[in-house]
């Protein structure tokens, strides 16, 4: 079956520019997780939605970024002004119970 | 500090060996722990959630140490494609949110 999709897999910003980053999570996914994975580390804890509702954007690591989920299903995360610190792998996951699938995410890399 | 810490390796090891590793976590509210596993270039799988009594899969053995705050994952006779990024994973029944360690790799020779 239709695992957790992302798009584009890869990204190449400059400095400056804004992203839109896309996810498309398991069909009657209710919860859906955006995390940040640096060079070297384990992916870091971003933001979660339930259906429509962000309950925690604590992760969010400046007010540059921005989540949505407008429909319960598909969610953007979207990237303000990027900075080099930004490069990183965005991973989106999403899940019915206990277990986290995870996108094969997208690898953005700032100029 | 970080909430989950792991030793990077890499552990180097020939095929058919056991090789073993742990993890530390900080938060002692912590109730649900996991052992994902991830390629190069690819996304975090779950390999195994770890209870408390140790579970096994397979050639996988996981165990937990509440007391100590530690979680450890042994892999016996290895195989070429066990070779990958392991991460430790916590987190508490109230929060939904994953901790995730910066991994251990494993590479496994022929």
């Amino acid at each position: 079956g239709a695992g957790v999709s992302q798009s584009p897999r890869y990204k190449v910003a400059k400095r400056g520019q804004d992203v839109a980053l896309r996810c498309d999570p398991i069909s009657g996914h209710v919860s859906l997780f955006w995390y940040q994975q640096a060079l070297g580390q384990g992916p870091e804890f971003l933001t979660y939605f339930q259906n429509e509702a962000q309950l925690d954007k604590s992760g969010l690591p400046s007010d540059r970024f921005f989540a949505e989920r407008p429909e319960g299903s598909v969610s953007t995360l979207k990237i303000q002004r990027t900075q080099q610190e930004d490069s990183a792998v965005y991973l989106c996951a999403s899940s019915l119970q206990y277990e986290q699938y995870f996108g094969p995410g997208t690898r953005l890399t700032v100029t | 500090r970080k909430e989950v810490e792991q030793d990077p390796g890499p552990f180097n090891v020939p095929e058919g060996a056991t090789v073993a590793f742990n993890c530390t976590y900080s938060n002692s509210a912590s109730q649900s722990f996991f052992w994902y596993r991830q390629d190069c270039r690819k996304e975090p799988k779950l390999l195994m959630s770890v209870y408390s009594s140790g579970n096994e899969d397979g050639r996988f053995t996981a165990q937990l140490n509440r007391a100590s705050q530690y979680i450890s994952l042994l892999i016996r006779d290895s195989k070429l494609s066990d070779s990958a990024t392991y991460l430790c994973v916590v987190n508490s029944l109230s929060d939904y949110k994953l901790s995730f360690g910066a991994g251990t790799t494993v590479t496994v020779r022929a």
